[in-house]
């Protein structure tokens, strides 16, 4: 199986501030990246798939980017309503380990 | 909007097996890979596999083979997934998801695995 190693594990960031998640593969998987969101006690919510392409009515702020084996997730302005785990996932196979993003 | 509901929380004792179902509406079943996610509590979540409905073709995530099978009943517009062989740390959230990229998930079954 792919392994798929996202960092930080963690973060801290005040409103308004930008958002950098990082996710990379082990082998090349092309742009079959998806990223989600996880709030507690909710299934996870598809926020790009295709590592770049925003999923229908996710808000512009969140953007995607990246092939082959690195990526990125950006959030261009942190809101209060996106405290919530991000996690990267390879299409149709294994998750990032996950990044729990808190407000400061 | 499309939906899949899942059937409801299980507990079970180590060794025994579970199968969960998710039934899917206002799409048609055999247009979209099924996808099979599990999460114990304050865990990441984890890629079991994904199933074909039209084909009934499977792909397992090398931790699962041999003790995971997917399967389906299209006239039911229902997947299936079933895991054998249970311990504690099979206790989890199981989700199921529509597609590659998860468009849409199901609510979740909790399966609990205690003597």
């Amino acid at each position: 199986d792919i392994q798929m190693t996202q960092s930080p594990s963690s973060l801290s960031a005040s409103v308004g501030d930008r958002v950098t998640i990082t996710c990379q593969a082990n082998q090349d998987i092309g742009n079959y990246l998806n990223w989600y969101q996880q709030k507690p006690g909710k299934a996870p919510k598809l926020l790009i798939y295709d590592a770049s392409t925003l999923e229908t009515g996710v808000p512009s702020r969140f953007s995607g980017s990246g092939s082959g084996t690195h990526f990125a997730f950006i959030i261009s302005s942190l809101q209060p309503e996106d405290i919530a785990t991000y996690y990267c996932q390879q299409y149709e196979g294994t998750f990032g380990g996950g990044t729990k993003v808190e407000i400061k | 909007q499309v939906q899949l509901v899942q059937s409801g929380a299980e507990v079970k004792k180590p060794g025994a097996s579970v199968k969960v179902s998710c039934k899917a509406s206002r799409y048609i079943f055999t247009t979209s890979d099924i996808n099979w996610v599990r999460q114990a509590t304050g865990q990441g979540l984890e890629w079991m596999g994904w199933m074909n409905p039209y084909s009934g073709n499977t792909g397992y995530a090398q931790k699962f083979q041999g003790r995971l099978t997917m399967t389906r009943d299209t006239s039911l517009s229902t997947a299936y997934m079933e895991l054998t062989g249970l311990t504690s740390e099979d206790t989890a959230v199981y989700y199921c998801a529509r597609g590659g990229p998860g468009d849409y998930w199901g609510q979740g079954t909790l399966v609990t695995v205690s003597s």
